[in-house]
């Protein structure tokens, strides 16, 4: 059974399109965050939230939303797509409380705007 | 702000030949240190968590230790399988964890 997972895997989209990357955790987990890897690799956090708080990274844009229907899914909006939005997006779960939170991340989704 | 630095960024090995990565790190009150590995067009796996300095995991060719400053990932006898960008990470308290860039390591046959 896959941990978490996302949907699409790759997304080809038009500059100023809005569109929708879903994720689902089957872990049991609180916590669900997004990340940003840009081409050199690098793990950006966007977001995280479970279902008390959501915790912003002050450098996203607005154009960007995450929404949880329930605890085991966090899916990521975004409007107006720019050219710079291009990088592939992770989403990852951990549960709280323990030791530490370590996360668990899913396959990713390459995002590329055109 | 809490700081993580992976050196080198690039690793290039034959198989067979023992190595280490670093990963330093700046966190006042460090809650756990992360290693992950991530295969090209994957998500990042999770390695091993290390609590406080002293502190030494292994799977299989990999041994993740940890002092007040550092940790190593060392790679004993690696094969091409073992070839991937490897992640080092770090909590403070509650807070989200904090990535390092990465190390690529390539094992040539």
């Amino acid at each position: 059974d896959t941990a978490v997972s996302q949907t699409p895997k790759y997304l080809v989209t038009q500059m100023g399109n809005d569109k929708s990357i879903k994720c689902e955790q089957n872990l049991g987990h609180d916590t669900m965050y997004w990340y940003k890897q840009d081409s050199k690799k690098f793990l950006k956090i966007m977001f995280s939230y479970n279902n008390k708080e959501l915790i912003i990274n002050e450098t996203v844009p607005n154009r960007f939303s995450p929404k949880s229907p329930d605890k085991a899914h966090l899916n990521l909006h975004i409007n107006s797509l720019e050219l710079g939005d291009s990088a592939v997006y992770f989403c990852a779960s951990s549960q709280p409380g323990g030791l530490t939170d370590t996360q668990y991340f899913g396959p990713g989704t390459r995002l590329t705007v055109l | 702000e809490d700081q993580v630095t992976q050196s080198p960024e690039a690793l290039r090995l034959q198989e067979g030949e023992s190595s280490s990565l670093n990963c330093s790190y700046t966190v006042s009150g460090l809650r756990g240190l992360f290693w992950y590995r991530q295969d090209p067009g994957k998500g990042p796996e999770f390695l091993f968590t290390l609590y406080s300095a002293g502190e030494e995991k292994e799977k299989e060719r990999l041994k993740a230790t940890l002092t007040k400053k550092e940790s190593f990932l060392h790679i004993t006898a690696p094969k091409p399988e073992d070839s991937a960008t490897y992640l080092c990470a770090v909590q403070r308290g509650s807070y989200i964890p904090t990535f390092g860039r990465g190390t690529s390591l390539i094992v040539h046959p």
